[in-house]
């Protein structure tokens, strides 16, 4: 079974900039979370779908936004990018969304390297 | 809100010494997960605590969950090389998946 993949690997924008970052999860994965890490940073929520629906939201700007797709694909945007944007963009998928399964062990993707000049 | 406080945030170590990370929730969590990130990489699923005081163990890691279950640890014995790398918990309540801030494990040459 394929893993989670997302895409691109690598990005270089400058600010002002938007920027699409996609993310496929497992076969039969209906729930994608996506984080935001900075060096030495934990894992900043950002949000989590499940079945085209905004669950969660963490605590980020509106120039962060993302949906999920029909066949549970997912796309996160930042909109007007800032040097500060620059970080690893994590998503992770599970079967279910956080205590609507007995586990659901959260199987994350390589990232997505964004630099912000 | 609600938090799940990991600590320390780095632990210095000699190979073959113990290590221990903590987390401590503000509140009651259904169940306790626990991931390893390696420098490089991304975060993977090591193992989940379900029950008041279970104790679970793989290899030289040993996983508790508190009889509160507002609490768990892990407690990686004689570390090693590979052992290198991020630990985090993440805990279930109230339908989210919190996050503790992780603890970098270093060994130290």
């Amino acid at each position: 079974k394929a893993g989670v993949t997302q895409t691109p690997r690598y990005l270089i924008k400058t600010r002002g900039q938007q920027v699409t970052l996609s993310c496929s999860p497992i076969s039969g994965h209906r729930s994608v979370s996506w984080y935001q890490q900075t060096p030495g940073q934990g894992l900043q929520f950002l949000f989590e779908y499940f079945s085209e629906t905004q669950r969660n939201k963490g605590n980020f700007p509106g120039r962060f936004s993302g949906r999920q797709f029909s066949n549970s694909r997912s796309e996160m945007n930042v909109s007007t990018l800032e040097l500060g944007d620059s970080a690893l963009y994590l998503c992770a998928s599970s079967l279910a969304p956080p205590g609507l399964a007995d586990s659901n062990e959260q199987f994350f993707g390589p990232g997505t390297r964004l630099t912000v000049l | 809100g609600q938090q799940v406080m990991q600590i320390p945030q780095y632990q210095h170590v000699q190979e073959g010494e113990d290590f221990t990370t903590y987390c401590n929730s503000s509140t009651t969590l259904s169940n306790i997960q626990w991931y390893k990130q390696r420098p490089g990489g991304h975060p993977v699923f090591l193992i989940q605590l379900v029950k008041s005081g279970e104790v679970k163990k793989q290899k030289r890691l040993t996983f508790q969950f508190g009889e509160a279950k507002k609490n768990s640890s892990l407690h990686i014995t004689a570390t090693q090389t590979t052992d290198v790398g991020t630990y985090f918990c993440a805990g279930h309540s109230n339908y989210q998946l919190i996050w503790g801030a992780g603890t970098k494990l270093i060994i130290k040459p």
